[in-house]
């Protein structure tokens, strides 16, 4: 496809499972983002890759969220024991490099009950 | 703690007043960018600004970038209902590492 395309859209699970979201970015796009927004808010940083290697993963709440990026295309990110906290819209974002435009995705919005 | 700080936080204005909202952080950027987000969107650019003290102009948008690159202003002049929604500022590092502030919803009544 033309843009970042982000599966599912919508999630529900129940407290304590384990949930994986998708992100494919805009092809040949080697910087990819992740953020967390709830509502009302701006998106907050989880972890930014550059090409397969995560750069920056300070944003990540914790050890239950991890995000993979193994050839530098398709990002996925998981998330063990899910809490109610956890609920928000997962957005994703890619770009072609520094200061240029980041493509987001529509979002993954999770909802932990 | 947010890196960057947008003010005000919330907005509401009649059609054809202006406004200005801004993004100050104690951090300098590589570039800043403006997004404009709807509801159930991601966010989506409506700048980047790169070198200090610069200005670029989008029809009714005025965007600035301080001159020490480490805050922006948006000027929004005669608004219209459809400038409603969620405006952020987003910081890039010169690693591309990118952070947002947390937004001004803006409300234009007819």
């Amino acid at each position: 496809g033309a843009g970042v395309s982000q599966t599912p859209s919508n999630k529900v699970t129940e407290k304590g499972k384990y949930v994986e979201l998708r992100c494919d970015p805009i092809s040949g796009h080697t910087a990819l983002y992740w953020y967390r927004q709830s509502l009302g808010q701006g998106p907050e940083f989880l972890i930014y890759f550059q090409g397969t290697g995560a750069a920056d993963d300070s944003g990540l709440p914790n050890d239950r969220f991890f995000a993979v990026r193994p050839e530098g295309s398709v990002s996925t990110l998981k998330i063990q024991r899910t809490e109610r906290g956890d609920s928000a819209v997962y957005l994703c974002a890619s770009s072609t490099g520094l200061n240029t435009e980041a493509f987001f995705g529509q979002g993954t919005r999770l909802t932990v009950v | 703690t947010q890196l960057l700080e947008q003010s005000p936080q919330f907005l509401s204005i009649q059609e054809g007043e202006n406004l200005t909202v801004y993004c100050n952080s104690s951090s300098v950027f590589s570039s800043l960018q403006w997004y404009r987000q709807e509801p159930g969107e991601g966010p989506v650019l409506l700048v980047t600004v790169v070198t200090g003290g610069e200005v670029k102009k989008l029809k009714r948008l005025t965007f600035q970038f301080g001159d020490a690159r480490k805050d922006s202003s948006l000027h929004i002049t005669a608004a219209q209902p459809g400038d409603t929604g969620l405006y952020l500022c987003a910081g890039e590092y010169n690693n591309n590492d990118m952070r947002f502030g947390a937004g001004t919803r803006l409300t234009v009544k007819p």
